[in-house]
């Protein structure tokens, strides 16, 4: 069954550092999106792809994080430097259509220490 | 804004009792609106998709029903067993395609 690729699964990194997480949609959908979910709440956009453009991303902290998804497959999320604020659940989901369902990976949990 | 709020934040039931759990939402143009199904430290897993156009859908024991105008969705699990304890998260879709979601119900069903 096609899913959602997500790596890595668990990520702990240094305040200031670098890090970079990973997402390969499933084949075919064309919108691929970046959330970031906070122990308890519920996932907020910081960023939404239509192929390789970006359609959305007023959510994203454009000062330390960056997002791309160049021929509109896979794609990479980053942050530079990272700061304690950042630990969260990272998950990646991608939808065929707008009146398709959409499919998240497993997500990535990152703790800056 | 679309804002979505799912009341409870948390829900405990003896096992065999039905579930009935809520989101309401406050732009009632949306495009659909999905239910998904979380486990601590996991990924959303998808439950079930309702269009616009539909009032409710069905999937096994689970159970969708939506009323755009008054911007509300009850998702009914029949019958609960100790492996539906999980959180439950609503998410919308507005025509931008972008999903906004509720903060989650959180349910435990005791053996």
């Amino acid at each position: 069954e096609a899913e959602v690729a997500q790596s890595p699964r668990y990520k702990i990194t240094e305040k200031s550092q670098a890090v970079a997480f990973w997402c390969d949609p499933i084949s075919g959908h064309a919108t691929l999106y970046w959330y970031r979910q906070i122990l308890g709440q519920g996932p907020e956009l910081l960023v939404q792809f239509q192929d390789e453009s970006v359609v959305d991303d007023s959510q994203l902290p454009k000062d330390r994080f960056s997002a791309e998804r160049l021929k509109g497959v896979d794609s990479t999320l980053k942050i530079q430097p990272a700061e304690l604020g950042d630990s969260a659940m990272y998950l990646c989901a991608s939808t065929e259509g707008s009146n398709t369902e959409a499919f998240f990976g497993q997500g990535t949990r990152l703790t800056v220490v | 804004k679309q804002e979505v709020t799912q009341i409870p934040a948390a829900l405990s039931v003896p096992e065999g009792e039905n579930l009935v759990l809520n989101c309401s939402f406050t732009d009632s143009a949306i495009y659909n609106l999905q239910w998904f199904r979380q486990d601590p430290g996991k990924g959303l897993t998808s439950l079930l998709l309702i269009q616009s156009s539909q009032r409710e859908q069905t999937s096994g024991r689970l159970n969708a029903s939506l009323d755009k105008s008054s911007g509300r969705s009850t998702l009914y699990i029949a019958a609960s067993q100790p492996g539906d304890s999980a959180t439950y998260l609503c998410a919308v879709r507005m025509f931008s395609v972008k999903l906004s979601f509720g903060a989650g119900t959180t349910v435990t069903v005791r053996a």
